[in-house]
């Protein structure tokens, strides 16, 4: 199947400081992304869903100033926590989709966030 | 919010077979319907997808009924290693809209 990879897999940060978090579809071409975020023992929780080259769709609650997402290209999204704070700490997950033929969406490995 | 609802745990022995049902009432005419695996700090796996009647492939079959209003994922044989949160997603053939919900933990036991 397609690989959807994220980087880095691990970030500690001070509190007040920005991350960027990458997601590359490493051999499709992704006409959508989408970001989530996993507390633990919960559920994936859908942020934002982005297509290339245009703005990304934020889901209600999740602040767009906050958590910035560009999707430059075709294999690229990025997903920015400016001025992170303790309560930002958590797993974000990425995924894509494009590929002919269906709606599967292809997850990366996911990011563990803790900010101090 | 979601538009399914699956159990929340289920429990089984090596060897069984599993089936896990998730229903969506308020399924769309375009929505697939597609069951991810996640294990703890990874990113979900792609288990199998469907639109209608049965589905099998090498891991697990899908099993739709005509209104597709529910769906039931079926693990043959089950291993310890395929203790896994389970989730149920529906969406559209671009996967927009899709939601998580709960999922379904499944714990095998030896």
């Amino acid at each position: 199947g397609a690989v959807v990879s994220q980087h880095p897999s691990r970030v500690i940060c001070k509190s007040g400081t920005s991350v960027k978090i990458e997601c590359r579809s490493l051999d499709f071409q992704a006409t959508t992304m989408f970001w989530y975020r996993q507390f633990p023992k919960q559920s994936l929780m859908l942020m934002a869903t982005s297509n290339e080259g245009s703005k990304a769709t934020y889901e209600q609650g999740v602040e767009k100033d906050k958590f910035l997402i560009n999707h430059a290209s075709l294999t690229l999204s990025t997903l920015t926590v400016t001025s992170a704070h303790p309560e930002d700490s958590s797993f974000y997950i990425c995924s894509a989709s494009g590929l002919a033929g269906g709606n599967e969406q292809f997850f990366g490995p996911g990011t563990r966030l803790t900010v101090l | 919010l979601a538009k399914t609802t699956q159990p929340i745990s289920m429990d089984s022995y090596e060897g069984q077979e599993v089936n896990i049902t998730c229903s969506h009432n308020n399924i769309a005419t375009n929505d697939y319907i597609t069951w991810y695996q996640q294990f703890p700090s990874q990113g979900p796996r792609f288990i199998i997808q469907g639109y209608k009647t049965k589905v099998t492939n090498e891991v697990a079959s899908l099993f739709i009924p005509a209104d597709r209003k529910s769906s039931t994922l079926s693990l043959p044989r089950v291993s310890l290693s395929d203790t896994a949160v389970y989730y149920c997603l529906v969406g559209d053939i671009k996967g927009n809209d899709m939601r998580f919900g709960a999922g379904t933990r499944l714990t095998v036991k030896p």
